[in-house]
């Protein structure tokens, strides 16, 4: 297993459009994070999956955006008549918990540019 | 709610010297986790150190400390010996242990240069 996979890595789109990215994490991780990073700032928190479960939803995340992880694999993160500031760098990341606390391993991220 | 400051929007270091990163950190939890990340120009982020708020001893990875101050909610990095592959951004980064939150709290990164 080769770590956290997103597709795709950039993406462009007009305002308005809807758009879906895919998160591939380690095999044997059940928990699934979803981050939102602009330039100049950290990762901000937008949801987490524990298996299939979305436990955790920022309010961050309008209305507008949606996430699932069928089967506590993959998951997807669809964003909804898309506004120039989604535009930002969609990371995800994959745990496990080992001992006291879990580790996250990071994908490369998904580019978003909203024209 | 917790927040994670770090106070340092860029840093720089001549290769093989010493230099340490910042953050603070408010929160009203007696227990918690907290981190520090590395995210290289156009590469994944990955964990550099983490430490344990029950333990006392501070921890170190290789040329990476941290000096973890408890009650001055301080968490700092110290990286020895820099190397050029040590340049990218930093960020500490903040974990509850309550059950069932398991939401992680970034700051907003230290870049770090590695001059040669």
């Amino acid at each position: 297993d080769t770590g956290v996979s997103q597709d795709p890595r950039h993406k462009i789109t007009k305002r308005g459009q809807n758009v879906t990215f895919r998160c591939d994490p380690i095999s044997e991780h059940n928990r699934l994070y979803w981050y939102r990073q602009t330039l100049g700032q950290g990762p901000e928190f937008l949801t987490y999956f524990q298996n299939e479960a979305q436990l955790e939803k920022s309010r961050l995340l309008s209305d507008r955006f949606s996430a699932e992880r069928p089967k506590g694999s993959f998951s997807t993160l669809e964003i909804q008549r898309t506004e120039q500031g989604d535009s930002a760098m969609y990371l995800c990341a994959s745990t496990v918990e080992v001992g006291p606390t879990d580790t996250q391993y990071f994908g490369p991220g998904t580019r978003l540019t909203v024209l | 709610a917790q927040t994670v400051t770090q106070s340092q929007p860029e840093m720089s270091v001549q290769e093989a010297e010493t230099v340490t990163l910042s953050c603070t950190y408010d929160t009203s939890e007696s227990d918690y986790y907290l981190f520090w990340y590395k995210q290289p120009p156009s590469r994944q982020m990955i964990l550099v150190i983490r430490q344990e708020a029950y333990k006392q001893q501070n921890a170190t990875e290789n040329r990476f400390s941290v000096n973890f101050q408890k009650a001055a909610k301080s968490f700092s990095l110290k990286i020895s010996d820099s190397q050029l592959g040590d340049a990218a951004m930093y960020f500490c980064a903040y974990r509850s242990p309550v059950s069932g939150t398991y939401k992680y709290i970034f700051g907003t990164g230290t870049r770090l240069k590695v001059l040669a």
